[in-house]
């Protein structure tokens, strides 16, 4: 998972309702992107993160937002939730200069809304 | 039409089998191809990542980018029990680490003693 922590491990909760998950890179990965994974679908890009800002955003709607922070930490949030968004949620991080030049994991969050 | 098309399983080989994995895709713009593995419940880790067309080998696994024909392929072999995962091809028109990636649907993939 490349020294990338994610929290919660797990969640549930129920339609209407905001959750928050959080992405934590290791030292020197400055850029934080989040994708959305659907059981036995492969992983969808929601948005990117760099230098505190939204770089790129994919096909998601407003109710996912996302927030980075001075240290690279990231969070996502999910607004008036709907049984569609129940997905294991990843983080992925990554060296905007120098390094390898692609995307490492963390293990995800899964999210079940009911 | 999806722009990456991974081929369906899911895929069951005896061990020390050779193994392809194939995926084909329609944007033109993809320049960076990667393969990653996943196991059951897990975040996808990184195999191979190439740039452009030609062939990349790291151990068993070799990876091969036919930008011509769009097409790539992942080949394992002397496949192990502990290969058996889900396979997701992964492709971007920038570097990797600053481009949103557009990933195949995945292969599962059961390798049997």
């Amino acid at each position: 998972d490349a020294g990338v922590t994610q929290s919660p491990t797990h969640l549930i909760k129920t339609r209407g309702q905001q959750v928050t998950l959080r992405c934590s890179p290791k030292s020197g990965h400055d850029t934080v992107s989040w994708y959305q994974q659907a059981l036995g679908q492969g992983p969808q890009f929601i948005f990117q993160y760099y230098e505190e800002e939204e770089r790129q955003r994919g096909n998601f709607p407003d109710r996912f937002s996302g927030h980075q922070f001075p240290n690279y930490s990231s969070e996502l949030n999910v607004n008036a939730l709907l049984l569609g968004d129940s997905a294991l949620y990843l983080c992925a991080v990554s060296r905007s200069r120098g390094g390898r030049e692609t995307q490492y994991f963390g293990p995800g969050t899964r999210l079940l809304v009911l | 039409q999806k722009e990456v098309e991974q081929d369906p399983g899911p895929l069951s080989v005896p061990e020390g089998a050779i193994v392809s994995l194939n995926c084909t895709y329609s944007n033109s713009a993809f320049q960076y191809f990667m393969w990653y593995r996943q196991y059951s419940r897990k975040g996808p880790e990184l195999l191979m990542y190439t740039y452009s067309s030609g062939n990349k080998e790291d151990g068993r696994f070799t990876a091969q980018v036919d930008k011509s024909s769009k097409y790539i392929s992942l080949f394992i072999r002397d496949s192990q029990p502990s290969d058996s995962a889900t396979y997701l091809c992964a492709m971007s028109p920038l570097t990797g680490a600053n481009s949103k990636l557009t990933f195949g649907k995945g292969i599962t993939l059961s390798v049997r003693p």
